[in-house]
């Protein structure tokens, strides 16, 4: 069974730092891994998806990483705003015929303070 | 398009009813999922279908909980006989296919069910 663990559980910074959410997971045999960003009350918003042949991906300040022998992803986030205030979320995708269902970490809470 | 719709957004109920939630998809979307997330956690998943072929469900669908999507566009989620540990949001999400970006899910508002 596929578990995902995201650590620290929250996190603090000052405006400015640049900051590292990591996410771990303990079946190496993914299909992609997913990145997503929720605010209080609201839905999921993606952010990356990096295909298991892929080490990694960008889009602006974000920065995802994949190393899938270790079972580990990092989000690195480059001069942070308090805009990034939200809860980080990481979803790993199994390999099989379906490639169904994701399963999530519990995510990190990230508070960047003006 | 503007992206994945839930309705409602928000239902109170009292214990025993039952309940009926909506999913619209972005339309040239072909699979549709839907999760379940409790406050703190991540979300868990409950159930996908691919156009109207329901390929996979979890523990956690119970005799309960049925969800359909009749013409492979829009999905229901319905759970009946309601119990306070049914309380969450409820969450669809929606992907273009299996093949590489487009595996990529994207989620809709959420609906947040409270059973009083």
């Amino acid at each position: 069974k596929q578990e995902v663990t995201q650590i620290p559980a929250a996190l603090s910074v000052p405006e400015g730092e640049n900051l590292v959410l990591n996410c771990s997971f303990t079946d190496s045999a993914i299909y992609n891994l997913q990145w997503f960003r929720q605010d209080p009350g609201k839905g999921l918003t993606s952010l990356l998806l990096i295909q298991s042949s892929q080490r990694e991906q960008t889009s602006g300040r974000l920065n995802a990483s994949l190393d899938k022998s270790s079972g580990r992803s990092t989000l690195y986030i480059a001069a942070s705003q308090p805009g990034d205030s939200a809860t980080y979320l990481c979803a790993v995708r199994r390999l099989n015929t379906n490639a169904g269902k994701s399963t999530f970490g519990d995510g990190t809470t990230l508070t960047v303070k003006p | 398009d503007t992206g994945v719709s839930q309705d409602p957004r928000h239902k109170i109920t009292k214990r025993g009813q039952n309940v009926t939630f909506r999913c619209d998809p972005i339309s040239e979307h072909n699979r549709l999922y839907w999760y379940r997330q409790t406050l703190g956690q991540g979300p868990e998943f409950l159930t996908y279908f691919q156009n109207e072929a329901q390929l996979e469900k979890s523990r956690l669908l119970s005799d309960r909980f049925s969800a359909e999507r009749p013409k492979g566009s829009f999905s229901t989620l319905e759970i009946q006989r309601t119990e306070q540990g049914d309380s969450a949001m409820y969450l669809c999400a929606s992907s273009l296919g299996a093949g590489g970006p487009g595996n990529e899910q994207f989620f809709g508002p959420g609906t947040r069910l409270t059973v009083l």
